[in-house]
């Protein structure tokens, strides 16, 4: 059972473009929802992470739209680069679980230069 | 990658043999984590531990195990391998006293189970 979807699976994106991933979740107790990067042969980071109460969180060039009536958040990253080639994956937890992660599938982004 | 160390990073092992995967942590973590990475379903977590000797089951339990008997090491053991074991396996490690409780990820061990 996929607690959260994520889509799309795969994207490519200018540089210099907009790049958005989307995330859907089933379960209202989540309350913690982070993004992690991951390049290839190496581990998941933490990039940028949102709790249900702000509509909007930004660090530098990336940021997280959430939506708790819907039950959606979304990655935006702005004037996307090459550098930003990876796979990004949402996650979801509940505070009070010890902070056990469920995640999406992953989206792999390319952006071409 | 935090402070985290695994060992192997690469093993290869046949089917029917036992496998100890380590995580060793320098952060002085209460909470460690093993996810296994797998393609279209993300990470998903096998076990967990909140503190020394204190471990629990995740979503992906059955054919593993897990010790934890110092607050820097956790352990994962598969006591007879399969090929639906073949996968890359993350340690985490988080402190829910700091911030928001972060996981951290170690840079995983590739397990091929011919």
């Amino acid at each position: 059972q996929q607690q959260v979807k994520q889509s799309p699976q795969s994207l490519i994106v200018q540089k210099g473009g907009i790049s958005i991933i989307n995330c859907a979740y089933e379960n209202t107790a989540f309350d913690y929802f982070p993004w992690y990067q991951q390049f290839p042969g190496k581990g998941p980071a933490l990039l940028i992470a949102i709790r249900p109460d702000v509509s909007e969180k930004k660090e530098g060039r990336f940021t997280i739209s959430f939506n708790k009536s819907a039950k959606q958040f979304s990655l935006h990253i702005m004037d996307s680069q090459p550098g930003d080639s990876a796979t990004y994956f949402c996650a979801a937890s509940k505070e009070t679980s010890g902070s056990r992660l469920t995640f999406g599938e992953g989206t792999q982004l390319t952006v071409n230069p | 990658d935090a402070g985290i160390t695994q060992s192997p990073r690469h093993k290869v092992t046949e089917t029917g043999t036992p496998v100890t995967l380590r995580c060793h942590q320098t952060e002085n973590h209460r909470y460690m984590y093993w996810y296994r990475q797998d393609p279209g379903h993300g990470l998903r977590l096998i076990h967990y531990s909140y503190g020394v000797k204190d471990t629990d089951k995740g979503e992906v339990s059955d054919g593993y195990s897990v010790s934890r008997s110092k607050t820097e090491d956790f352990l994962l053991t598969l006591e007879s391998a399969t090929s639906s074991q073949t996968s890359v396996y993350f340690c985490a490690i988080s402190d829910p006293r700091a911030g928001w409780g972060e996981q951290y990820f170690g840079p995983g061990t590739r397990l091929t189970v011919t």
